[in-house]
């Protein structure tokens, strides 16, 4: 079975551009979560969606936003982009959504690193 | 207090001997945790994942949770040089997952 893959892998901005990064899960996963890391600060939540619906955000600026099609591709915008905005950004995928603080495995892709001059 | 809290290391091992990750969370109510092995300038790969109190093992590598003491481990029985990798401990907050800054593994030859 083939793995979450990201695109594109590595992307160079300037500020003030925008940005889109897709990711396709595993076949028959339903859930797409974003992950923002940064040496600073780790690994962060920015969202999960789940059957095309945002189901939670990270505490992430509304600059940040994504979108899940009917067959679970999520894509993820960052628009007016900043310096710090450069990091990996992470897309993991899982079969079911979270059901209160319980959650399946989530298998994360290879990232997309994004360089923000 | 952090959500989710890892010594950053380095721990610096010798091949062969046994390394002890550890790892303390704050929400009592998670009830789902995860350990992931990350190289540098790779993804995190899942390495164990642990609902229940207690040790899961899995080849050289033991899991231990106890939630009356909010704290997850990871154990790597015969430590090989590639084993050195960041590992991330994560633990379910509501709706989410919350990951540790991460430990640094070093195991040296």
């Amino acid at each position: 079975k083939a793995g979450v893959t990201q695109t594109p892998r590595y992307l160079i901005k300037t500020r003030g551009q925008q940005v889109t990064l897709s990711c396709s899960p595993i076949s028959g996963h339903r859930s797409v979560s974003w992950y923002q890391q940064t040496p600073g600060q780790g690994l962060q939540f920015l969202f999960e969606y789940f059957s095309e619906t945002q189901r939670n955000k990270g505490n992430f600026p509304g600059r940040f936003s994504g979108r899940q099609f009917s067959n679970s591709r999520s894509e993820m915008n960052v628009s007016t982009l900043e310096l710090g905005d450069s990091a990996l950004y992470l897309c993991a995928s899982s079969l079911g959504e979270f059901t209160g603080r319980r959650k399946e495995t989530q298998y994360f892709g290879p990232g997309t690193r994004l360089l923000v001059l | 207090q952090k959500e989710v809290e890892q010594n950053s290391g380095p721990l610096s091992v010798p091949e062969g001997a046994i390394a002890s990750l550890n790892c303390t969370y704050s929400d009592r109510g998670s009830q789902s945790f995860f350990w992931y092995r990350q190289y540098s300038g790779k993804s995190p790969e899942l390495i164990m994942s642990i609902y229940s109190n207690g040790d899961k093992e899995d080849g050289r590598f033991t899991a231990q949770l106890n939630k009356a003491s909010q704290y997850v481990s990871l154990l790597i029985r015969d430590s090989q040089p590639s084993d050195s990798a960041t590992y991330l401990c994560a633990i379910t907050g509501f709706q989410k997952l919350v990951f540790g800054t991460g430990t640094r593994l070093l195991v040296s030859p």
